[in-house]
């Protein structure tokens, strides 16, 4: 099956604007997750959810932020009146749902905030 | 809260020679897992390491966690061109699911 996959692959937007990142994680993977990575940089968490609730919103920068997986399945990033420093590649990974284990991680959104 | 520190931050080496990246965490881990990173593309996870002391070989990558769980490394004996990326450790937050990323070691293989 297809795995993780992001849209868009490039954002391009302007400091205050309104961005959203969308996920669709791999077919039956019950959990979700958003991390940033900056260059040179390791992903850094974002939010997880567990099904339909974000079970762990800890990593959300600040209000800015939101994030939503209304059907438990795809999930969108929000990201309200941007700032140049939220410019990063936005990772989504899913896993089956099980503490720890494999995370499989989408190729990501390379969001430049001008 | 838990910090995860990787050394060293680059690492370039001849093709052929061996190759060692630490890890260590602030915390004790339940786990431990290594992802790689090829430049431009996303993590690929490579293992997952649970029990103290465990050791886990794949081909030429040896995996060690430490006794106390607060380190581990990654060592690749004979390195080749295609093992060139960035390697990261990331130890299990404490929700138990999302994952605590180092800051990664940057391999390149020169042949």
């Amino acid at each position: 099956g297809a795995g993780v996959s992001q849209t868009p692959s490039n954002k391009v937007t302007e400091k205050g604007k309104y961005v959203e990142l969308r996920c669709d994680p791999i077919s039956g993977h019950t959990a979700l997750y958003w991390y940033r990575q900056s260059l040179g940089q390791g992903p850094e968490f974002l939010i997880y959810f567990q099904g339909t609730g974000a079970a762990d919103d800890s990593g959300l920068p600040n209000d800015r932020f939101f994030a939503v997986r209304p059907e438990g399945s795809v999930s969108t990033l929000k990201i309200q009146r941007t700032e140049r420093g939220d410019s990063a590649v936005y990772l989504c990974a899913s896993s089956p749902g099980l503490a720890g284990g494999e995370q499989f991680f989408g190729p990501g959104t390379r969001l430049t905030v001008l | 809260g838990q910090q995860v520190m990787q050394i060293p931050q680059y690492q370039h080496v001849q093709e052929g020679e061996d190759f060692t990246t630490y890890c260590n965490s602030s915390t004790t881990l339940s786990n431990i897992q290594w992802y790689k990173q090829r430049p431009g593309g996303h993590p690929v996870f490579l293992i997952q390491l649970v029990k103290s002391g465990e050791v886990k070989k794949q081909k030429r990558l040896t995996f060690q966690f430490g006794e106390a769980k607060k380190n581990s490394s990654l060592h690749i004996t004979a390195t080749q061109t295609t093992d060139v990326g960035t390697y990261f450790c990331a130890g299990i937050r404490g929700s138990g699911y999302a994952l605590n990323f180092g800051k990664g070691t940057s391999l390149l293989v020169t042949p």
